[in-house]
């Protein structure tokens, strides 16, 4: 089954303590990329990548790192996570314009 | 002026109606046009694409006015089922960060 999997779906961790959150596409899809989504706030990205070792910056990366080491993973790192870096995440992979989401991830920083 | 507007609603209608929604925009170079459909908490998918020429699927008619610079989409006959929040989203040609409304949230009673 085509889809894009993260890890974990629920995360509640303390300011400050480093976290990773994965994601994994098996579907060859060249581009990946990072939302965070607030209320009232909508969908925003924090990061995107076109391919293996290429990253870029989307609307709001500050406080987060990505990788590309491979094709089909595209983690998102949070070195020294502060509170309003609380949010729902979404990856997300295409390979034209059809974007395919994760089921999201729930962090909240206490 | 933001980039992406939309009406957050809720539209409330009963089964069996007809409700239309409008996205805005602003950035006369956006090229590439979508609407997503998003259940609560869950990832958004891809409802339809929007070309110039329209689209129809089913019940959902999505539309393009370039010249106003919105796109509209169109639910027939409502089922309890379409209740969800509606995404637009913007592509801006030989950008990788699409832009997303908001989302207008549309819940449909028996």
């Amino acid at each position: 089954e085509a889809q894009v999997t993260q890890n974990p779906r629920y995360l509640i961790t303390v300011t400050g303590k480093k976290l990773t959150v994965t994601c994994s596409q098996n579907m060859n899809h060249e581009y990946m990329s990072w939302y965070r989504q607030d209320p009232g706030l909508g969908l925003r990205q924090i990061y995107y990548s076109m391919n293996v070792e290429v990253t870029d910056k989307g609307d709001v990366p500050e406080g987060y790192k990505v990788s590309r080491k491979e094709k089909r993973n595209f983690p998102l790192i949070l070195e020294s996570p502060s509170p309003n870096q609380t949010s729902l995440y979404f990856c997300a992979s295409s390979q034209g314009d059809e974007q395919f989401f994760g089921p999201g991830t729930r962090l909240t920083v206490l | 002026r933001k980039e992406v507007e939309q009406d957050p609603g809720p539209f409330n209608v009963p089964e069996g109606a007809t409700v239309a929604f409008n996205c805005t925009y602003s950035n006369s170079a956006s090229q590439s046009f979508f609407w997503y459909r998003q259940d609560c908490r869950k990832e958004p998918k891809l409802l339809m694409s929007v070309y110039s020429s329209g689209n129809e699927d089913g019940r959902f008619t999505a539309q393009l006015n370039r010249a106003s610079q919105y796109i509209s989409l169109l639910i027939r006959d409502s089922k309890l089922s379409d209740s969800a929040t509606y995404l637009c989203v913007l592509g801006k040609g030989g950008s990788y960060i699409p832009t997303f409304g908001r989302g207008t949230s549309l819940i449909v009673h028996p």
